[in-house]
């Protein structure tokens, strides 16, 4: 069957650099795609959506770009901070079917 | 804005046991869905309702889970017998459009 996952299970970045977290989906038919952030103890929260007539979508520091020709969606965080420690989820909408994939651990080092 | 609430935090009990968890969505959503958190699977949806009517629970994974939303402001999730593998965060999630989900903090269950 088709399914969400992502390249990479973990990420490390500095403190004031920018984070990339990619996503590779391949259900060509999924047209709404969001990421999630996970921090320890707590449930996903919503950070930024984008359907699937959209290429890019900027929110406060962070940016989502969809690349529908090879199935790929990535996540931009600017500048990381301490706070943005957390797992990120990509998660995608095909006939109210919203699935999520395995998410990546992104730590940031001061 | 409360957000969606979720009791208890925490549950330990031994096999063979009932658990309740139990979740208050976010008022006006129309849509409560239910999730179960592992490392192994990631998570997984086990069933969502629609004005209070369960539309989808194929992903219960057995008779042993059964869930009710007797009312717009509460849902509950039982395990009857609960099974050491049923040792989870459940998450209760709402939602007004359907896509958008909402969670709550979760319910960290240990199953002895």
């Amino acid at each position: 069957g088709e399914s969400v996952g992502l390249h990479l299970p973990t990420l490390s970045v500095q403190e004031g650099d920018n984070s990339i977290i990619n996503c590779a989906y391949s259900n060509s038919a999924s047209d709404y795609f969001i990421w999630y952030k996970q921090e320890s103890g707590k449930g996903p929260q919503f950070i930024i959506d984008i359907r699937s007539n959209m290429d890019k979508r900027q929110g406060q520091r962070v940016t989502v770009l969809l690349n529908k020709t090879v199935k790929h969606l990535s996540l931009q965080i600017a500048a990381t901070q301490p706070g943005d420690s957390a797992v990120y989820f990509c998660a995608e909408n095909s006939n109210n079917d919203m699935r999520f994939g395995a998410g990546t651990r992104l730590t940031v080092k001061p | 804005d409360a957000g969606v609430i979720q009791s208890p935090r925490h549950e330990v009990t031994e096999m063979g046991q009932e658990v309740t968890l139990r979740c208050k969505p976010i008022s006006g959503h129309d849509y409560l869905f239910w999730y179960r958190q592992t490392m192994m699977r990631g998570l997984e949806l086990l069933i969502y309702f629609n004005n209070n009517v369960p539309i989808d629970d194929s992903g219960m994974p057995e008779d042993r889970f059964s869930a009710k939303m007797p009312n717009a402001s509460f849902s509950t999730l039982k395990i009857q017998p609960s099974e050491p593998r049923d040792s989870a965060v459940y998450f209760c999630a709402s939602s007004f459009d359907r896509l958008t989900l909402h969670f709550g903090n979760g319910t960290r269950l240990t199953v002895t």
